[in-house]
């Protein structure tokens, strides 16, 4: 059975530090990864998706890595912004569902 | 193009009641897969709809039934609604591949008294 995990649950860091958030998952049997953004009672915002012929994806200061084998993903977020604070979520698809991580919720001190 | 619709935006029932929730699917997209998503937590999957027919289900209750109808909006029907029922109710559409993206709707949030 497949399982998502996030680490941390929580991170606050001051503005614009360079930061690192993982996700792991348990059976590398996947068909993609994807990571998304989630604003306190909102909807779902897609980041980034990372098939899983690929090792990374970037967009703008975010750049996500996967390594199937070791069943881990990375998301990198460069010189965070206020405006960057909200929860982090990664999913694995894995046959017709995805698998969600709790997230991860990341605070951006001014 | 048009996104991913949900309705409605928010709704409060009692404990015992049914409730009916509704998405449009993007266009050009067959699939709707509907997700639930308590408090604190990351999504948990539903069902899957593929072409009008039940395509998958997670680990949920009979009392949460679902509907796709030939346009492929969906609709999720939940009987005899119970407290842990509350939460955020969320749509996706995609096309008809296991590789392919699962566009989100902005949700639906259940307040179940």
């Amino acid at each position: 059975k497949q399982e998502v995990t996030q680490i941390p649950a929580a991170l606050s860091v001051p503005e614009g530090e360079n930061l690192v958030l993982n996700c792991s998952f348990t059976d590398s049997a996947i068909y993609n990864l994807q990571w998304f953004r989630q604003d306190p009672g909102k909807g779902l915002t897609s980041l980034l998706l990372i098939q899983s012929s690929q090792r990374e994806q970037t967009s703008g200061r975010l750049n996500a890595s996967l390594d199937k084998s070791s069943g881990r993903s990375t998301l990198y977020i460069a010189a965070s912004q206020p405006g960057d604070s909200a929860t982090y979520l990664c999913a694995v698809h894995s046959n017709y569902q995805l698998i969600w991580g709790a997230g991860t919720k990341l605070i951006i001190k001014p | 193009e048009t996104g991913v619709t949900q309705s409605p935006t928010h709704l409060i029932k009692t404990r015992g009641q049914q409730v009916t929730l509704r998405c449009s699917s993007q266009s050009g997209h067959n699939t709707v897969s509907w997700y639930q998503q308590a408090l604190g937590q990351g999504p948990q999957f539903i069902f899957q709809y593929y072409r009008e027919e039940e395509n998958g289900r997670g680990n949920f209750p009979p009392r949460f039934s679902g509907l796709q109808f030939p346009n492929y909006s969906s609709e999720l029907n939940v009987n005899a609604l119970e407290l842990d029922d509350s939460a955020l109710y969320l749509c996706a559409s995609s096309l008809w591949t296991n590789t392919d993206t699962q566009y989100f709707g902005p949700g639906t949030r259940l307040t179940v008294l």
